[in-house]
């Protein structure tokens, strides 16, 4: 069978509370990234990304936030529902590379 | 609806018997991608193709091959699986390498 696989980070919250999600990456020369959403079963689902030209990208209910001086990325999720229960991945390339390495994933519970 | 079509979903093989798992895609998009992903760890890519051309992970097994006969579909060959293969596998594409991935379902492979 699957060998056992590493615990992952856990953010409780409450519905309707704001969620921040956040990411450390180590490659200097990255300049595109992307969140991933992540159900029990399915394959990741696109959020938003945002590219090394930018530090803040809004979407509807999220946010992205790049702090490249220290390498660190973060997903804001407003007013969070039951339905974003999920694994989250944060992910990242530099444009030549032409492929994604995701980093360690939180899981993100939502109390009713 | 354009998308990302995985097959089979579930797949049961023998230890060392040989199984191929498909992906194809209505997107005409020019990356295809493979990742593994064990539980609770994130997707680590295996290889990709941008259109004919095969890019390999340095750390792939040489038990994992692929192959991609035209834009539409790409196969995912173990030759002889082991129980550490176990895992979700996820065919992914992208138009350039340089936008989001959008991932098909998975296929969920069990060696006994």
């Amino acid at each position: 069978g699957e060998s056992v696989g590493l615990h992952l980070p856990t953010l409780s919250v409450q519905e309707g509370d704001n969620s921040i999600i956040n990411c450390a990456y180590s490659n200097s020369a990255s300049d595109y990234f992307i969140w991933y959403k992540q159900e029990s079963g399915k394959g990741p689902q696109f959020i938003i990304d945002i590219r090394s030209n930018m530090d803040k990208r809004q979407g509807q209910r999220v946010t992205v936030l790049l702090n490249k001086t220290v390498k660190h990325l973060s997903l804001q999720i407003a007013a969070t529902q039951p339905g974003d229960s999920a694994v989250y991945f944060c992910a990242e390339t530099d444009t030549g590379r032409r492929a994604l390495t995701f980093g360690s994933g939180t899981r993100l519970q939502v109390q009713p | 609806d354009a998308m990302v079509i995985q097959n089979p979903r579930y797949q049961v093989t023998q230890f060392g018997k040989p199984v191929t798992l498909s992906c194809s895609q209505t997107l005409n998009h020019n990356v295809m991608y493979w990742y593994q992903q064990k539980s609770s760890q994130a997707p680590k890519l295996l290889f990709h193709y941008y259109d004919k051309d095969f890019n390999n992970e340095a750390d792939t097994p040489d038990n994992f091959q692929s192959r991609r006969p035209n834009t539409s579909f790409c196969f995912l060959d173990i030759r002889s699986p082991g129980l550490g293969d176990a895992a979700m596998y996820l065919c992914a594409t992208s138009r350039e390498g340089t936008d989001p991935l959008t991932f098909g379902p998975g296929t969920r492979l069990t060696v006994l």
